[in-house]
């Protein structure tokens, strides 16, 4: 267990539906993150919030929206989504200290899969 | 830009044996160097990291040394165990920026009794 939980743990969507992926954490970090693991890519980062202001956006479409409410919560929600999305969605958290580098601590993932 | 490449796996062997997964880095700066490993449906944790040049990172029986002058970071153990059946990913931070952190693709290793 490591302080960040993802739900649902798995999820299948048709391309015309809208659901949101949660996550929480409660170490009392204040910057989080979301990853997209495809097979045999590395690890793509995808947005990141630093005391609830998104410092990170990298180039991800539309169809991808962030929202974090307050430092222990995360969302990504998600709509007209296409089959290539499907991926394994990874939340972390982290201190916020510029300088230093500080280790993620990443939640299991939901694994997204697109029909 | 920055960027880590690994060793492709998957990588099999039996127990007690002798572990080596290469790593090998391109980035501007001075980057800080980790491991991360994901065990079977879980997220990933770090398991070592090193800042600078010549450091070594060292956690449950795994090493990897910080080499500036091949820009590698290979990450070693003398005796694996069933488990530590796992997928391994080297990352590196951006230089100057705690953010964003950039991973290899990943190595599988299984480790059989």
């Amino acid at each position: 267990e490591t302080g960040v939980t993802q739900t649902p743990r798995h999820l299948v969507m048709g391309m015309t539906n809208k659901k949101s992926l949660k996550c929480e954490q409660h170490l009392g970090h204040n910057a989080m993150y979301w990853y997209k693991q495809s097979a045999k890519k590395p690890l793509e980062l995808m947005f990141v919030y630093s005391l609830e202001e998104r410092v990170e956006n990298n180039s991800v479409p539309s169809r991808f929206s962030p929202e974090c409410p307050n430092s222990s919560h995360l969302f990504l929600h998600l709509h007209t989504l296409q089959p290539e999305d499907s991926a394994l969605y990874l939340c972390a958290s982290s201190h916020a200290s510029t300088g230093r580098n500080e280790k993620l601590f990443f939640g299991s993932g939901t694994q997204l899969s697109v029909l | 830009g920055n960027s880590v490449t690994q060793m492709e796996g998957p990588v099999t062997l039996s127990e007690e044996a002798f572990l080596t997964i290469n790593c090998t880095y391109t980035a501007t700066g001075y980057p800080s160097l980790f491991w991360y490993v994901q065990y079977p449906g879980e997220g990933l944790q770090l398991l070592l990291k090193a800042t600078k040049a010549d450091d070594k990172g060292s956690n449950k029986g795994f090493e990897a040394t910080y080499r500036k002058e091949t820009t590698s970071f290979h990450l070693e153990k003398g005796s694996v165990q069933v488990s530590d059946s796992a997928v391994y990913f080297c990352a590196l931070t951006r230089g100057g920026s705690n953010y964003k952190l950039t991973f290899g693709k990943g190595t599988l290793l299984t480790v059989n009794p």
